[in-house]
């Protein structure tokens, strides 16, 4: 059975500074790996996937996640947060033999202070 | 192009009574899914259907259900509601069904049983 492990349920930075949002995964095939932005009250939005290839993806917004599959990981940075990036952030994982059921982490709540 | 509609976005019922959610897919779109969104369960995975074939069934008893019309329209219903079917809806759709394609997210149907 896949699992996404989001180190962190609630990240603060202040506007300019990095954003690190950290994704674990565990898949017992290659994955296809996601991640998902969720503003208030909204639908969820793709930033950026992983399917093969490149291990580093770029996405919309400035936002880029490498994909190490010897760390099992998928961590989503920016180089400087905005106050729009304030958000919910979910990593996913799909098998590539089950269709469209994506695994999702718990999220990552991202607030950006002044 | 519209996105992917929900209706209705808010509705609230009584235990033991039964709820349609409909989800309107991006035009195009074949395949549609369908997750539950709780802030104690977090994402969850409920089915996806593809060209009216149910492909992929979540953990959910049976009192959860759903279908897809030949216009890939689709429904879910949820029977005999309990305290714990609060949740938002969300309906997901997509070109791809190798589960590498993006999923298009509606707003989600925001279900509060009293």
């Amino acid at each position: 059975a896949q699992s996404v492990t989001q180190l962190g349920s609630h990240v603060s930075v202040s506007e300019g500074a990095l954003v690190l949002l950290r994704c674990n995964y565990s898949s017992s095939v290659p994955p296809y790996l996601f991640w998902y932005v969720q503003y208030p009250n909204q639908g969820l939005q793709l930033l950026l996937k992983y399917t093969t290839g490149a291990t580093l993806v770029k996405g919309i917004n400035g936002f880029e996640a490498e994909f190490k599959k010897s760390e099992t990981s998928f961590h989503l940075t920016k180089p400087s947060a905005h106050m729009s990036d304030a958000a919910e952030y979910f990593c996913a994982v799909s098998d590539n033999n089950a269709g469209n059921m994506l695994t999702f982490g718990g999220g990552t709540r991202l607030m950006v202070k002044p | 192009k519209a996105g992917v509609t929900q209706t209705p976005r808010y509705l609230i019922k009584t235990r033991g009574q039964q709820v349609t959610l409909s989800c309107s897919p991006i035009s195009g779109h074949r395949s549609v899914s369908w997750y539950q969104q709780t802030p104690g369960q977090g994402l969850q995975f409920l089915f996806e259907y593809f060209s009216e074939t149910q492909r992929n069934k979540g953990n959910f008893p049976g009192r959860f259900s759903g279908r897809q019309f030949s216009n890939s329209r689709s429904e879910m219903n949820v029977s005999t509601l309990e305290l714990g079917d609060s949740a938002l809806y969300l309906c997901a759709s997509s070109q791809l069904t190798t589960g590498a394609g993006e999923l298009f997210f509606g707003e989600g149907s925001r279900l509060t049983v009293l």
